[in-house]
């Protein structure tokens, strides 16, 4: 079974169009996460869900749109795709409690992006 | 975002025990340190974290110095399995959303 899970794996599309990835976790956790590695390798935070709402929002151009559909799902839309979008895109889900002193991530396999 | 400082690369021979450094002299009371892995082409993968004392799980151990600016990850038995980039990560512990902010990491490169 997997805990984090993330649709398509491979997604290859011209500049302009639109396209979604898609995220679920089976870990009954409340707090899920996009994260954007690029090709130097700098893997960085872009949202965050709690709950279904948003919570983190890291100066991500309004051309990519996070959906929360309930807390197992954090589905990413990303329209007019530009050749700086191309990376590989992580899904991440913990358990969040502001008092709590693990809250460790775990990864989806990722979901490579290219754009041409 | 990353207020940490890792050596860009490290080589290890397997079966030896592997120590990856890392700094963070600027870490606050009430920062935790945390250690992920990412083996190529997957997602990252936690290890192990901690807030002074020194931590052991089935992975790895964690040393902490006394004044907290510096610790060091150790993989007793490194195997060829080990090779993967290692991110050392301070978090708060009442942060407001659970971010994690990885730096560049360490290259772990194990040789038979």
């Amino acid at each position: 079974d997997t805990a984090v899970s993330q649709t398509p794996k491979y997604l290859v599309t011209q500049m302009g169009n639109d396209k979604s990835i898609k995220c679920e976790q089976n870990l009954g956790h409340d707090t899920m996460y996009w994260y954007k590695q690029d090709s130097k390798k700098f893997l960085k935070i872009m949202f965050s869900y709690n709950n279904k709402e948003l919570i983190i929002n890291e100066t991500v151009p309004n051309r990519f749109s996070p959906k929360s559909p309930d807390k197992a799902h954090l589905n990413l839309h990303i329209n007019s795709l530009e050749l700086g979008d191309s990376a590989v895109y992580f899904c991440a889900s913990s358990q969040f409690n502001r008092l709590s002193i693990t809250g460790e991530l775990f990864f989806g396999e990722g979901s490579r992006l290219t754009v041409l | 975002d990353a207020k940490t400082t890792q050596p860009p690369s490290m080589d290890c021979a397997e079966g030896r025990a592997a120590n990856l450094p890392c700094n963070h002299s600027t870490i606050s009371g009430n920062e935790y340190v945390y250690w992920y892995r990412q083996i190529h082409s997957q997602g990252p993968q936690y290890i192990i974290h901690g807030l002074k004392n020194n931590e052991t799980n089935e992975m790895a151990s964690l040393i902490i110095t006394e004044d907290r600016k510096s610790s060091t990850l150790i993989l007793p038995h490194a195997t060829l399995r080990d090779t993967a980039v290692y991110y050392c990560i301070v978090r708060p512990s009442l942060n407001t959303g659970n971010q994690f902010y990885f730096g560049t990491g360490t290259s772990l490169t194990v040789i038979p």
